[in-house]
């Protein structure tokens, strides 16, 4: 069966250093992989999503960045944190659009 | 592109009562349709689906939507709600170009 994997599930972290958030899926090959933000009493928002290896749209401008080394591996960056990064970080699988996303556990994010 | 509303922030039910949580979408074509609920500080998982077919689908915990494309609406529908459905409700759309999108979300909360 297929699983995905968020870490670390909690991070504190300074204004101004750098993020390496990591995420992989394990029992499917070439999935749509996705990053999410969810702010505080707010809905989810695309930040990017990846069809395939070395492949990125990105939805929103801002200071961060994804990259996905490997089929089932998605990176999300940042080389100078802001305080407005702090947020609920979750990473997702798709196949296809006609089918539901799978989603990891998430990732608290807390800058100071 | 497409688009969901979810016009409740936040609902409150009693403990036994019934449920209808909002969902409005906008897309050119027929959507596929989903409903996923978040308790907190965890990922999403998925209550149900619609893609084609029977426009009232069943999904886990009880729950069951409802998709009319005269209203462009997929409302979830609970018959009795228990304490332990308080979390937040996230309806999302897919179209066919590998992309989905959420809805802001419902925060359900249960009265004993």
């Amino acid at each position: 069966s297929q699983t995905i994997h968020q870490w670390p599930a909690t991070l504190v972290q300074p204004v101004g250093s750098p993020l390496s958030l990591e995420c992989t899926v394990e029992g499917t090959s070439n999935p749509n992989l996705y990053w999410y933000r969810q702010a505080a009493g707010r809905g989810l928002q695309l930040l990017f999503y990846s069809v395939g290896i070395g492949q990125i749209s990105s939805e929103v401008p801002q200071n961060l960045s994804a990259s996905r080394p490997q089929d089932r591996q998605f990176i999300l960056s940042s080389k100078k944190l802001l305080l407005s990064d702090s947020g609920f970080y979750l990473c997702a699988w798709g196949v296809d659009s006609n089918q539901p996303q799978h989603f990891g556990d998430g990732t608290r994010l807390s800058i100071l | 592109a497409q688009s969901v509303t979810q016009p409740d922030i936040h609902i409150t039910v009693s403990e036994g009562a019934s449920l209808e949580l909002r969902c409005n979408y906008s897309y050119g074509a027929t959507p596929y349709l989903f409903w996923y609920v978040q308790s907190p500080g965890q990922g999403l998982q998925l209550l149900l689906k619609y893609f084609s077919g029977d426009t009232l689908v069943q999904g886990i915990k009880g729950f069951e939507a409802e998709f009319k494309r005269s209203q462009s609406s997929f409302n979830l529908r609970k018959p009795s709600v228990h304490w332990s459905d308080a979390a937040e409700y996230f309806c999302a759309v897919g179209a066919r170009n590998n992309d989905m999108r959420f809805g802001a979300g419902t925060r359900l909360t249960v009265k004993p």
